[in-house]
């Protein structure tokens, strides 16, 4: 089982409220991601987990705040948005993290601000 | 700054022809994944490739990484409407993944 699942799968929100994306996989992998997608470019990383602890933060704003409750959970709160964080939010683990573990990907979740 | 060169980034071709998509670096990974993306969905593995001169068969899709292990080539044969899609290489390196531009395929039937 190679799966990782993302709820929900689409979200619209307004600029004044709070959310969340959430993400579990079942596969032992002691790292997770957030990845953020805007059309017709490649994901861009925000956030990295190993081991329940955050290890990189891509100079992500303050809006987005990872939150890891467990070594299968991870969370991505949003609050006060602008609309040019609309984009696909990827989920994403592997093994242990570091060179050579493949990363697998949910299946995104659209977010919408309006 | 593109650490990751993918080409080409669109091809169009009719079904039953051959194609390669290149990703080059000057850089070494140790690893390279390479995924297809449907619009809307998240980035499905295809294969990794780990040792230098790796060569990997996915049915009709064969992969290969360069013997230095900084460039990575797919080729389809035979090409169908089913391989329509993004293509999107990533060498690993450290927690990062280092992403190609990606190549949208087109088949025609």
């Amino acid at each position: 089982d190679t799966e990782v699942t993302q709820t929900p799968k689409h979200l619209v929100m307004g600029m004044t409220n709070k959310k969340s994306l959430k993400c579990e996989q079942h596969m032992g992998h002691r790292a997770m991601y957030w990845y953020k997608q805007k059309a017709k470019k490649p994901p861009e990383l925000m956030f990295v987990y190993s081991y329940e602890k955050l290890s990189i933060n891509e100079s992500v704003p303050s809006r987005f705040s990872p939150e890891c409750p467990n070594s299968s959970l991870l969370n991505l709160h949003l609050h006060a948005l602008q609309p040019e964080d609309s984009a696909l939010y990827l989920c994403a683990s592997s093994g242990q993290g570091g060179s050579g573990n493949t990363i697998y990907f949910g299946e995104g979740s659209w977010l919408t601000v309006v | 700054t593109q650490l990751l060169e993918q080409s080409p980034q669109f091809l169009s071709i009719q079904e039953g022809e051959n194609l390669t998509v290149y990703c080059n670096s000057s850089s070494v990974f140790s690893s390279l994944q390479w995924y297809r993306q449907e619009p809307g969905e998240g980035p499905v593995l295809l294969v990794t490739v780990v040792t230098g001169g790796e060569v990997k068969k996915l049915k009709r899709l064969t992969f290969q990484f360069g013997d230095a292990r900084k460039d990575s080539s797919l080729h389809i044969t035979a090409a169908q409407p089913g391989d329509t899609g993004l293509y999107l290489c990533a060498g690993a390196r450290n927690y990062q993944l280092i992403w190609g531009a990606g190549t949208k395929l087109i088949i025609k039937p």
